[in-house]
């Protein structure tokens, strides 16, 4: 049972570039979460979303981020106009269900680097 | 302003020796708090903890929460240079759809 998928694992992206970060969360995990961690920093949360669904996107900047989870295919983080504050590690975490009864799993991560 | 706070912040030890990390929080509605490993890459999952006073084992990992001072512990005995990475602390509040991180300890064990 693959665990959850980001890609890719490094991006470099010159600034007023457009970042696509991909998630595919773990088999039967409807729930997905997007969290960033910037250097010396824990993770904050961005977004979370169910298919089709945005549920909460008060962690997500006001400008330039969006997030889509589309009944079919992965979800996507895309941020556009990249800028080098958006250097970080992102975070894609799935669970099957409300965060009650179920721990969040966590994808290795995209690290992006904007020059 | 709802928050998660852990100490210490890093700490470096020698192989064999025991360690306590902390985490306290305010949160609105807590449900429940989690901690995690992050070694390189993504942070795996430990522990799950809902009640008070119930430890949660694990190999010489163990930890214990208490609702009524809003805290928890993590304790790692006889550690191995294994055990270097940073631990993450969340709680899950908010009618379950939110979770939020500390900042972390970065412990380092020391052959």
């Amino acid at each position: 049972n693959a665990g959850v998928m980001q890609n890719p694992r490094h991006l470099v992206r010159r600034r007023g570039q457009e970042a696509r970060l991909r998630c595919s969360p773990m088999k039967g995990h409807s729930h997905v979460y997007w969290y960033r961690q910037l250097p010396e920093e824990g993770l904050k949360f961005m977004v979370y979303l169910q298919k089709e669904n945005i549920i909460d996107e008060s962690g997500m900047p006001k400008e330039r981020f969006s997030a889509e989870f589309p009944k079919e295919g992965p979800s996507i983080l895309r941020i556009q106009q990249v800028v080098r504050g958006d250097s970080a590690a992102y975070f894609c975490a799935s669970s099957p269900g409300h965060l009650d009864n179920s721990p969040l799993h966590f994808g290795n991560g995209t690290r992006l680097t904007v020059t | 302003e709802d928050k998660v706070v852990q100490s210490p912040l890093s700490l470096v030890v020698h192989e064999g020796d025991t360690v306590t990390l902390n985490c306290s929080y305010e949160v609105t509605n807590f449900r429940s708090l989690l901690w995690y490993k992050q070694e390189k890459k993504a942070p795996t999952f430990l522990f799950m903890l809902t009640s008070s006073g119930i430890e949660k084992k694990s190999g010489r990992l163990s930890s214990i929460l208490d609702k009524k001072e809003l805290f928890s512990i993590l304790n790692i005995t006889a550690t191995q240079t294994g055990d270097s990475a940073i631990y993450l602390c969340a709680v899950v509040y908010n009618q379950g759809g939110k979770l939020i991180f500390g900042q972390g300890t970065e412990l380092s064990v020391k052959p």
